[in-house]
């Protein structure tokens, strides 16, 4: 069973809605991925946080998502307007190191339906 | 920038048969680490193996992979398939910086009886 906790599982939501979702990795992993995982399957990053600090993100999520990583608190993702083409099982994981090198940890996701 | 191929969406097998999943990459990076994922129906995906030694065997679970950085490749291989190996498979590529490592398009497996 993954170590690393999403919530919620499903998240449905209407067009212009905001959609928030959250995820605490696992024990003692400073740094933390969202990934998009697209009806074909497809990954796609996000946002990556090592400890508090962002490390790298793509232009979509620096323009339409909000992401955090406060210290003692869930990591959490926000779609601030959702859009059809947001429906995806939007997955985080979890590692060591900030690395690439280093194996990453999955949650099981939060489904997201955007209607 | 990195990338990873993955040319089969789909690969379906009788149980029995060996199993050869495909995955070449792209980087600048003298040193790549190579990773297999695997997702089983509605489930986290999970690391299966990784190497970064150029043209060494790496094992796990009844699979294996050679990282050849002559030809840039990392194929994922079994000698039987089982009706429990049916998931999605990703291959991944990791420097050593902090970017994310970078996913193929996966490769869904089915095996029948």
């Amino acid at each position: 069973n993954s170590k690393v906790i999403q919530t919620p599982r499903y998240l449905v939501k209407g067009q212009g809605q905001k959609a928030k979702m959250r995820c605490i990795p696992e024990k003692g992993h400073p740094v933390v991925f969202w990934y998009q995982q697209n009806k074909n399957n497809e990954f796609k990053f996000l946002i990556n946080f090592q400890n508090q600090e962002v490390l790298q993100q793509i232009d979509m999520t620096e323009k339409r998502f909000s992401a955090e990583c406060p210290s003692n608190s869930p990591c959490s993702l926000e779609i601030q307007s959702s859009e059809a083409g947001d429906s995806a099982l939007y997955l985080c994981a979890s590692s060591l190191q900030g690395l690439s090198q280093n194996t990453l940890y999955f949650g099981a996701g939060t489904r997201l339906s955007v209607l | 920038g990195d990338s990873v191929t993955q040319t089969e969406g789909l690969v379906t097998l009788t149980e029995g048969l060996p199993v050869m999943l495909n995955c070449t990459y792209q980087t600048i990076y003298s040193n790549p680490f190579l990773f297999w994922y695997v997702q089983h129906l509605n489930e986290s995906p999970r690391l299966l193996l990784k190497s970064f030694t150029d043209n060494k065997r790496t094992e796990h679970q009844g699979f294996h992979a050679t990282l050849h950085k002559s030809s840039s490749s990392f194929h994922l291989q079994k000698s039987s398939a089982q009706l429990s190996d049916s998931a999605l498979y990703y291959c991944a590529l990791g420097r050593n910086n902090n970017n994310a490592p970078r996913f193929g398009a996966g490769t869904k497996l089915s095996v029948k009886p």
